[in-house]
């Protein structure tokens, strides 16, 4: 089946550590993005990418980080930098970016301890 | 630039009874207009979407929405709700330009009361 997957469900951060999250789809997509949601706030865009090899910063880039080596992954990583990462992370694909419906993974949820 | 207002944050119902989710947008282009639903702790999916043609857009789960461009609303509708509806609704916009990307609403929280 074609789809969106992202790991881990759930993840730890321990104080000045960066993390990364992984987000893999197997729909041909040439388009990926990087979500945070907060309760009550709805989605705000992070990092998108258009093509391997290239991104660029959403809304909310300050304290993430982002690759696109392949065209079916683009990881996210938290950095320390990043002094408010608790939220739930979604990562979505689409064929392009423009007016095309994106399909999302079912999430990572970041804790810091 | 556009931008997406979702005016209830949170509307409760009762099993079989209507409901509406309201959903007004800002765009000085030409727009398509998607809703997504978000069940807990899972990603999102379409509802619908409104590219052009005709107003009145058909989804999946009994959903439907229709397009007011004098208005600039886009309110989903659904005419008897389930229990399973219970969810968190998304109105999305993005401009009809090659450069705009997509802006997600704030959500409206809907519970279905049994």
């Amino acid at each position: 089946d074609g789809g969106i997957t992202q790991s881990p469900k759930y993840l730890f951060r321990k104080e000045g550590q960066n993390v990364t999250l992984s987000c893999e789809q197997n729909l041909n997509h040439d388009a990926m993005y990087w979500y945070r949601q907060d309760p009550g706030q709805g989605l705000r865009l992070i990092y998108y990418s258009q093509i391997v090899n290239d991104f660029q910063k959403g809304d909310i880039a300050e304290g993430y980080s982002v690759s696109r080596e392949k065209k079916e992954s683009f990881p996210l990583t938290v950095t320390s930098a990043q002094k408010n990462p608790t939220a739930f992370y979604l990562c979505a694909s689409s064929t392009r970016v423009s007016a095309e419906t994106q399909y999302f993974g079912p999430g990572t949820r970041l804790l810091v301890l | 630039a556009q931008s997406v207002t979702q005016l209830d944050s949170q509307v409760p119902v009762f099993e079989e009874a209507p409901v509406e989710l309201r959903c007004n947008y800002s765009s000085s282009v030409s727009v398509y207009l998607f809703w997504y639903v978000q069940y807990p702790n899972q990603g999102l999916q379409l509802l619908l979407k409104y590219l052009s043609g005709s107003t009145l857009v058909k989804g999946i789960n009994g959903f439907e929405a229709e397009f007011n461009k004098s208005q600039t609303s886009f309110h989903l509708r659904k005419p008897s709700v389930h229990i399973s509806d219970t969810a968190e609704y998304f109105c999305a916009v993005i401009g009809k330009t090659s450069y705009d990307k997509v802006i997600f609403g704030p959500g409206t929280s809907l519970s279905v009361i049994p």
